[in-house]
């Protein structure tokens, strides 16, 4: 069973340009996740799909940020016009029940 | 709220050493969950368990086992003659089952687990 991947693993950016990232889950996975981690610190929840319906965003997410799920398959994620304060490990998941999310090896985010 | 806390921010053993990693969590609603991830060098994040509010019951699953107490909001992960692949970033979590927290989890800081040889 392959697992949740996610594209690029890594990612360079010069503050002000705009990156996407892309994040394909376990198959049959209705649920996925977005979760951003910055350093000593645990994941932060910034938003949530059933399909692809958008259920919940975190405050955490602002206008700069945007998420989509055309078709409740793959995943991506656009930060516009970067900030140093955006760099991070960008986490996402994904899950068949309520219950247990399975996470993807992250896109680590560096803006210069 | 809720809140997971993770008081150890680093911890060092030495092999075959057995270890405790301690979570103390907060919550108002009366159904939730809670889980272990283990995060390696490498930055994923490995599912180790998860515990249902409403099971006390311990779990043992080989070296690991997890005390869940509701009395003292606590759910502590042992780890019994630690090795040297078990050095990594260990997150405890939450999950509520009411409003708006039914999504998401919340994570405590992790402790970073090393062990030497």
């Amino acid at each position: 069973d392959t697992g949740v991947s996610q594209d690029p693993r890594h990612k360079i950016t010069k503050r002000g340009q705009n990156v996407t990232f892309r994040c394909d889950p376990i198959s049959e996975h209705n649920r996925l996740y977005w979760y951003r981690q910055t350093l000593g610190q645990g994941p932060e929840f910034l938003t949530y799909f059933q399909n692809e319906a958008q259920l919940e965003k975190s405050r955490l997410l602002s206008d700069r940020f945007s998420a989509e799920r055309p078709k409740g398959s793959f995943s991506t994620l656009e930060i516009q016009r970067t900030e140093q304060g955006d760099s991070a490990m960008y986490l996402c998941a994904s899950s068949e029940t309520f219950y247990e999310q399975y996470f993807g090896p992250g896109t680590r985010l560096t803006v210069t | 709220a809720q809140k997971v806390t993770q008081a150890q921010t680093e911890i060092s053993v030495v092999e075959k050493e057995d270890v405790t990693l301690d979570c103390v969590y907060e919550t108002r609603d009366t159904t939730y969950y809670l889980f272990w991830y283990k995060q390696p060098p490498s930055g994923e994040l490995v599912f180790l368990i998860r515990r249902n509010s409403f099971d006390e019951q311990n779990e043992i699953s080989g070296r690991y086992s997890w005390n869940f107490q509701k009395s003292t909001s606590s759910f502590n992960f042992t780890i019994t003659a630690s090795q040297v692949v078990d050095s990594a970033v260990y997150f405890c979590a939450l999950k509520g089952r009411g409003g708006g927290s039914n999504y998401k989890l919340t994570f405590g800081k992790g402790t970073l687990l090393t062990v030497n040889p």
